[in-house]
């Protein structure tokens, strides 16, 4: 199965609406969780990222909390803007591995609306 | 250059033709992965080279792909007897040393998006 399973989209929200993209992981021992965002005709960047349990990542307004008890990493964001349509994509790597490899989740389409 | 640069950004081949992706990494840069982005797959893993050498190749999805590296920079992807179904994105990423777990953040490029008609 999947090792990063994400909500599926698209999402549309109104300006200053308030966001949740729900992110769930599998993985032996304990990963890095990240977020990247794809902005319309540009690579992918980091968002925010968290390297151990109950870490908080936040970038931009976005907020993300590493529970370890529930296997997640939820994107958030309190009032969301025009300028954070995009697709939104979470990943997992396995913390201390030399390999550096990440496991994406499918990513999910968000249309801010204002 | 400021960051990853791919070329080129858009290729259009025949099915059967071989194509060749070129990465310009961050300099300075030891690690360097391959993704590719396609609809319905997500993003998945192709290689990682740590320096000039490659200890993850695991995602190579056939052995028409192959890649390399050298002088520890440039990367080239290439894809032999293209077929419809390698149509994709193909995203080159590098990091200051081994990026995900060891704690060095992993940037990408703008990728080449490749049409096999």
């Amino acid at each position: 199965g999947d090792s990063v399973t994400q909500m599926e989209g698209p999402v549309t929200l109104s300006e200053e609406a308030f966001l949740t993209i729900n992110c769930t992981y599998t993985a032996t021992g304990y990963p890095s969780l990240f977020w990247y965002v794809q902005y319309p005709g540009e690579g992918l960047q980091l968002l925010l990222k968290a390297t151990k349990a109950d870490d908080k990542g936040s970038n931009k307004g976005f907020e993300a909390t590493y529970r370890k008890e529930t296997t997640s990493f939820h994107l958030e964001k309190g009032s969301v803007q025009v300028s954070d349509s995009a697709v939104y994509f979470c990943a997992r790597s396995d913390r201390g591995s030399t390999l550096g490899r990440l496991y994406f989740g499918r990513g999910t389409q968000l249309t801010v609306w204002p | 250059g400021a960051g990853v640069s791919q070329s080129p950004s858009n290729k259009v081949t025949e099915k059967g033709k071989d194509v060749e992706l070129r990465c310009d990494p961050i300099s300075g840069h030891t690690a360097l992965y391959w993704y590719r982005q396609s609809l319905g797959q997500g993003l998945e893993f192709l290689i990682y080279f740590q320096g000039n050498s490659a200890p993850d190749k695991s995602g190579l999805p056939s052995d028409r792909f192959s890649a390399e590296r050298t002088g520890g920079s440039v990367s080239t992807l290439t894809i032999q007897r293209t077929q419809q179904e390698d149509s994709a994105v193909y995203l080159c990423a590098s990091s200051l040393g081994p990026g995900g777990g060891s704690g060095n953040t992993i940037y990408f490029g703008e990728g080449s998006w490749l049409t096999v008609v």
